[in-house]
């Protein structure tokens, strides 16, 4: 199994709402990721779990919540977000930790803010 | 010092051509430098990576070049396919964070 399942597929949301965005992978990966990606852009780095211990927070606004509970899953708690938060949200892990390998990727969530 | 830069924004070749996107990197701590495709609506997929101690790596129809004095790596798409229709993005990373840090992209139309 060398996937990274991301729920929902879609979400479209109200700028009073919350929401989470999930994912999942079963490959034994040690590091987790969400990415931002905006339209016609590459993808752009928010967070990076390893050892589920937050390592990297890009200066994401804090209505952004990530939470690793175990070492298969990711949230993303999202609160409040504005309409420009609408994008691709990607999901991805790495098998030894945040360290410089082969990184798989969910199909993303496309998330828009009403 | 931690961008990317890819060329070019966009390409067309006809079927059967090579495909050639190019890349160059400041940060000489980059140590892992992949390309990912990407078609519409889906994540990001891994089709070949490089690291500096390597200048080239072939794969099926795809090469990675890498010339590490001038910091520059390149992907090469022999016998282009209309399938291979996608945006391609490099990317680089360093040491002990797994961050990737993407070109801007080029979207590859290939004619039949």
């Amino acid at each position: 199994d060398t996937e990274v399942t991301q729920t929902p597929k879609h979400l479209v949301m109200g700028m009073t709402n919350k929401k989470s965005l999930k994912c999942e992978q079963h490959m034994g990966h040690r590091a987790m990721y969400w990415y931002k990606q905006k339209a016609k852009k590459p993808p752009e780095l928010m967070f990076v779990y390893s050892y589920e211990k937050l390592s990297i927070n890009e200066s994401v606004p804090s209505r952004f919540s990530p939470e690793c509970p175990n070492s298969s899953l990711l949230n993303l708690h999202l609160h409040a977000l504005q309409p420009e938060d609408s994008a691709l949200y990607l999901c991805a892990s790495t098998l030894q930790g945040a360290v410089s390998t082969e990184a798989f990727f969910g199909q993303g969530t496309r998330l828009t803010v009403v | 010092q931690q961008q990317v830069k890819q060329s070019p924004q966009s390409l067309i070749v006809q079927k059967g051509g090579i495909s050639i996107i190019n890349c160059a990197y400041e940060n000489t701590a980059f140590d892992y430098f992949p390309w990912y495709q990407q078609f519409p609506g889906k994540g990001p997929a891994l089709l070949i990576a490089i690291r500096p101690d390597v200048s080239e790596k072939k794969e099926g129809r795809f090469t990675i070049s890498f010339n590490k004095s001038a910091k520059q790596f390149s992907l090469h798409i022999m016998d282009s396919q209309p399938g291979d229709s996608a945006t391609y993005f490099c990317a680089a990373s360093m040491g002990n964070t797994g961050k990737l840090i993407f070109g801007q992209g080029t979207t590859l139309q290939v004619k039949p």
